[in-house]
């Protein structure tokens, strides 16, 4: 079945810092992949997504890109601060699929 | 403005006690998730309504239920806790779930504790 699998965390950076969290995933076809965060006491939002190989998704300075070789979603910040201390989350839906499959989640905290 | 919310925000139950947690969204989306999040795991779907219509996942125990009684609010039911049921629980909307890049909405979970 289709899955999805993060880079453990917890990550811990000093602000300014640049951020790399891996997501690898496993589907039939070619699915849509997404990065979904969650800040302390909220709900999930989404950050970004690709919906095709080689489509780059970018958002709040964040950036992934759909890697369909290595079958990848790595997420990106060139330089981090305070306020992206979160939750994230890489997911797909595959085509024809009616649900998003998360993967672990990955908790992030920057340090000033 | 909250879109999907959900009440209450720490509920604390007693092993096999029924509960029920609810959610509402003023998003008029015709789809509506359930997902039960353990800690350190990642949301995993129970169930989901596309406007009444019913879906279960094959693995979710038969211990879990939900009610839609109309467009805006979604109820979960658990008929009977046990210690393995302590989660966050998470409800979520979108339009329409057979678009493969469709945005989910999501609320601010409930975190359930069974003593």
């Amino acid at each position: 079945g289709d899955s999805v699998t993060q880079m453990e965390g917890p990550v811990t950076l000093s602000e300014e810092a640049f951020l790399t969290i891996n997501c690898t995933y496993t589907a039939t076809g070619y699915p849509s992949l997404f990065w979904y965060v969650q800040y302390p006491g909220e709900g999930l939002q989404l950050l970004l997504k690709a919906t095709k190989a080689d489509d780059k998704g970018s958002n709040k300075g964040f950036e992934a890109t759909y890697r369909k070789e290595t079958t990848s979603f790595h997420l990106e910040k060139g330089s981090v601060q305070v306020s992206d201390s979160a939750v994230y989350f890489c997911a797909l839906v595959s085509q024809g699929a009616q649900k998003l499959v998360f993967g672990q989640g990955t908790r992030l905290t920057i340090n000033p | 403005d909250a879109m999907v919310i959900q009440n209450p925000r720490y509920q604390v139950t007693q092993f096999g006690k029924p509960v029920t947690l609810s959610c509402s969204q003023t998003l008029n989306h015709n789809v509506m998730y359930w997902y039960q999040q353990k800690s350190s795991q990642a949301p995993k779907l129970l169930f989901h309504y596309y406007d009444k219509d019913f879906n279960n996942e094959a693995d979710t125990p038969d211990n879990f239920q939900s009610r839609r009684p109309n467009t805006s609010f979604c109820f979960l039911d658990i008929r009977s806790p046990g210690l393995g049921d302590a989660a966050m629980y998470l409800c979520a909307t979108s339009r329409d779930p057979r678009g493969t890049n469709e945005k989910l909405f999501f609320g601010s979970g409930t975190q359930l504790s069974v003593l």
